[in-house]
């Protein structure tokens, strides 16, 4: 079974610390994303990737950077977290070529409270 | 540009009440069209999609058909249950989005039992 996997489900951070959230594809994806959900707000693009060390800003990258050094490793990092950056955050994958026919594959989430 | 307008929540029902949740769409072309649900706590799962005009996509009871002359995909269920609720996201694919998906903003559905 195909997976996309996200190191930590529930996360609690300080203000001002560097926060690293993790997502692993088993499916040699090339292109990789990053969302925050927001009640209200619907998914956010903040970051995506469509190869190793290749990245593009999204909708709300402000506040967030990300590193590829692997195909199926894509992280996002807080570099200095706020309480505003709480949040869902949701990692995806697709291999490109086939969002058409096959969308995106999600991770199960992160839930990030930055206190 | 491409969007997705969807139908605000929450929608409450009963138990075995019909469900539609609207979605219409713009974009150029022809895009693919896909509904994702999201339990609680979870990420999205893809429920259905459709890649051209009249199809339809079903899974799980859920139905959706791609009507390009309203350019609509609203997703059906026939009798809901408990279990059904959930965020769901109507979503495309356009032909010149590249690899993006261009997303709605959800709709919570609650079932009452």
């Amino acid at each position: 079974d195909v997976k996309v996997t996200q190191s930590s489900r529930y996360l609690v951070k300080r203000t001002g610390e560097k926060v690293f959230l993790e997502c692993v594809q088993d499916m040699d994806h090339e292109n990789m994303f990053w969302y925050r959900q927001d009640p209200g707000l619907g998914l956010r693009l903040i970051y995506f990737s469509y190869d190793v060390k290749m990245k593009e800003k999204g909708d709300i990258p402000e506040g967030y950077s990300v590193s590829r050094e692997k195909k199926e490793r894509f992280s996002l990092i807080l570099e200095s977290a706020s309480t505003n950056q709480t949040s869902m955050y949701l990692c995806a994958s697709s291999r490109p070529g086939t969002e058409r026919s096959a969308g995106y594959t999600f991770g199960s989430g992160t839930r990030l409270t930055v206190v | 540009g491409n969007s997705v307008t969807q139908m605000e929540g929450p929608v409450t029902l009963s138990e075995e009440a019909f469900l539609t949740i609207n979605c219409t769409y713009t974009a150029t072309g022809y895009p693919s069209l896909f509904w994702y649900v999201q339990y609680p706590g979870e990420g999205l799962q893809l429920l259905l999609k459709a890649t051209k005009a009249d199809d339809k996509g079903s899974n799980k009871g859920f139905e959706a058909t791609y009507r390009k002359e309203t350019t609509s995909f609203h997703l059906e269920k026939g009798s809901v249950q408990v279990s059904d609720s959930a965020v769901y996201f109507c979503a495309l694919s356009a032909t010149d989005s590249n690899y993006q998906l261009i997303w709605g903003a959800g709709t919570k559905l609650i079932i009452k039992p």
